[in-house]
């Protein structure tokens, strides 16, 4: 089976960091996905890691452990327009035909 | 590049009802799905292709058929509506070739089915 977990909500303050958590038990593993997704809109990707460490991108950052079956998203600078849900996802074999499976999402209120 | 394009955008049924949510891509990718997004439920996997001429199964199949006659066209349809299909659809698409592959989403159908 496959399993994705996120916190549901988070609630910040503009200007400040925020690390938003994602664990996950798949049958396999072959890359991890962040996207974000603004109330009423498509979801946009954000960031994808497949190797253990840090990769930045702007004022985000999305960390991996492969061991710990970990993953988060940091979001530095908070602007008000980040408000939105932010979605982690799996992709559980090492081929193109994967689909990808996706936790509930996190909503992220930022309240000035 | 119009991307992934879906229409309707809004979409009432009565129960029993069928439909065609249509979706095209002009990204010549090969690999297009569908999701389903209900409130505390996150995105889940209706059916999903790899090529034109297959498809396969995802998490949330009973109620929809699909099929793939062309790259660009992967339409999912209805066969009789029923309220529990109330939702937001979205259609994705990527390309299979390389290791990272970004996926993209079409804006959605916002269908209810009363």
């Amino acid at each position: 089976g496959q399993n994705i977990d996120q916190p549901t909500e988070m609630t910040a303050t503009e200007g400040a960091i925020v690390q938003i958590n994602c664990t996950y038990q798949t049958s396999g593993f072959n890359g991890l996905f962040w996207y974000q997704q603004h109330a009423g809109e498509a979801p946009t990707f954000l960031s994808y890691n497949v190797l253990d460490g840090l990769e930045e991108k702007g004022r985000f950052s999305s960390f991996l452990s492969r061991s710990k079956g970990y993953s988060y998203l940091l979001l530095k600078e908070l602007q008000m327009k980040d408000s939105a849900s932010y979605l982690c996802a799996v992709r559980s074999r090492n081929s193109g035909n994967t689909p990808l499976v996706f936790g509930k999402g996190t909503r992220l209120s930022v309240i000035a | 590049n119009a991307g992934v394009t879906q229409t309707p955008k809004f979409q009432v049924l009565k129960t029993g009802q069928s439909m065609t949510l249509q979706c095209a891509q002009d990204m010549n990718h090969e690999y297009m799905s569908w999701y389903r997004q209900d409130p505390g439920m996150g995105l889940r996997l209706i059916h999903y292709s790899v090529g034109a001429g297959i498809t396969d199964q995802g998490e949330v199949p009973n109620g929809y058929n699909v099929s793939r006659s062309t790259t660009e066209d992967f339409p999912l349809r209805l066969l009789s509506a029923a309220p529990s299909q109330t939702s937001v659809y979205f259609c994705a698409s990527r390309s299979t070739s390389g290791h990272y592959n970004e996926q993209f989403f079409g804006p959605g159908t916002r269908l209810t089915v009363l």
